[in-house]
């Protein structure tokens, strides 16, 4: 079954320090992944998505992630945080169901990145 | 012009009540999911539609009955409320076929509190 870990579930950075929020997935085909970040009181907002392109994705805000098959990791990265990147972060994989090309996003359980001056 | 609106962002009820959330798409999505996250802030799936016909319902109480008028439009009716049911519940829609690679639009959340 297709699954998503998410290593620590509290990262704290100083600003302007790199930011490295570790994911690894499990799947017995080409995984579909993706990375949400969650403000405090708000909804899920799409950070970026491996799709079986290229192997380096950049998304909003700064973000990259870099997908590994060989480490079976899709790990999120920032060069430097910044005191608005305090956040909760989601890495998610896509599960497809059996029928009607239909699927589901499984979520980790979530790293809460806190950003100190 | 939001994209996926749920009402009410706060709803407080006591134990036994019963109570709806409402949720609507504006992007043309033909797939619409309930979602849960608990205290802890996990993220679970409970419902999915597809152009009003339903084709995910995870492990929930029957008291949850999900209901989709229109493929723009999910709603989520929850029976004899309990303590248990407090979470945040997520609105999230997406246009699901083979091709489709995006992932899913989220509302912003509904915080249910059962007294």
């Amino acid at each position: 079954a297709q699954s998503v870990t998410q290593l620590g579930s509290h990262v704290s950075v100083s600003e302007g320090a790199l930011v490295l929020l570790r994911c690894n997935y499990s799947s017995s085909v080409p995984p579909y992944l993706f990375w949400y970040v969650q403000y405090p009181n708000q909804g899920l907002q799409l950070l970026l998505k491996y799709t079986s392109a290229a192997t380096l994705v950049k998304g909003i805000n700064g973000f990259e992630a870099e997908f590994k098959k060989s480490e079976t990791s899709f790990h999120l990265t920032k060069p430097s945080a910044h005191m608005s990147d305090a956040a909760e972060y989601f890495c998610a994989v896509r599960l497809a169901l059996s029928f009607g090309g239909y699927n589901k996003l499984i979520f980790g359980a979530g790293t809460r990145l806190a950003v100190h001056p | 012009d939001t994209a996926v609106s749920q009402t009410p962002k706060y709803l407080v009820t006591q134990m036994g009540n019963d109570k709806s959330i409402k949720c609507e798409q504006n992007l043309g999505h033909d797939t619409m999911y309930w979602y849960k996250q608990d205290s802890k802030k996990f993220l679970k799936i409970m419902f999915s539609y597809n152009n009003k016909e339903l084709i995910i319902n995870e492990t929930v109480p029957n008291r949850f009955s999900p209901k989709s008028p229109d493929k723009a439009h999910l709603n989520l009716h929850i029976n004899s409320l309990e303590l248990g049911d407090s979470a945040v519940y997520f609105c999230a829609s997406s246009q699901d076929n083979e091709r489709s690679n995006y992932g899913y639009t989220f509302g912003s959340g509904t915080r249910l509190t059962v007294v």
